[in-house]
């Protein structure tokens, strides 16, 4: 099956732009989460969708990152304005149920690499 | 909340050698705990998922197993390669919901 697909793979912007990066989930998978990761940290979980449902956010910082999930299939976050703390790789997954379903049912794209300079 | 620890921070061994990666978590209370693996650019690749029955789980030369009285899991893998050089992240799950990832044990096998 094909996997969770991410763009872009890198971006570069100046403090204060904004940004928007695209998830496109495994196909039928109505889970879909978007992490952060800081380079040399784990990833961090800033929203998790059910659908088009968000199921927890409480980590996302709202004042400047939002996300969406039209039609319960690929989903968008944005960060407006992005400050230099934004930059890191930025993860979408997906997975058929919350509890994941299968031995690995969680999958993961590959991410987009965020500079803010 | 829950707290997630990786130990050691990186690791250099020779290929061949026999290695564990250690985490340990906070809140014993968890869903499942699950290996990752990562390598440069790419994504997270699950390696093994222990539900919070289990005390152990294997795949080919990979072997976790899990204390969750103790908050304590290890990934053990036997006869290393250089193609097992990557970061090994480890993710507990204490509801439905969201896993909570320690820092990853970045390991270098040396041919």
């Amino acid at each position: 099956e094909a996997g969770v697909a991410q763009s872009p793979r890198y971006k570069i912007i100046e403090k204060r732009q904004s940004v928007a990066f695209w998830c496109n989930p495994i196909s039928g998978h109505a889970t879909l989460y978007w992490y952060q990761q800081i380079l040399g940290q784990g990833p961090k979980l800033l929203i998790q969708f059910q659908n088009n449902g968000v199921v927890d956010d409480s980590q996302l910082p709202k004042d400047r990152f939002s996300a969406e999930r039209l039609k319960g299939v690929d989903s968008t976050l944005k960060i407006q304005p992005a400050k230099l703390e934004d930059s890191a790789v930025y993860l979408c997954a997906s997975s058929q149920s919350p509890t994941g379903g299968t031995r690995y049912g969680y999958t993961f794209g590959s991410g987009t690499r965020l500079t803010v300079v | 909340k829950q707290e997630v620890t990786q130990i050691p921070a990186a690791l250099s061994v020779p290929e061949g050698e026999n290695l564990v990666l250690n985490c340990s978590f906070t809140d014993s209370a968890i869903y499942n705990l699950q290996w990752f693996r990562q390598d440069p650019g790419k994504g997270l690749t699950s390696l093994l998922l222990i539900q919070s029955s289990q005390r152990e789980q294997t795949s080919g030369r990979l072997n976790a197993s899990l204390d969750k009285s103790s908050g304590r899991s290890t990934l053990y893998i036997a006869a290393s390669q250089p193609g097992d050089s990557a970061t090994y992240l480890c993710a507990v799950r204490p509801n439905f919901n969201k896993f909570y990832f320690g820092s990853g044990t970045k390991l270098n096998v040396k041919p």
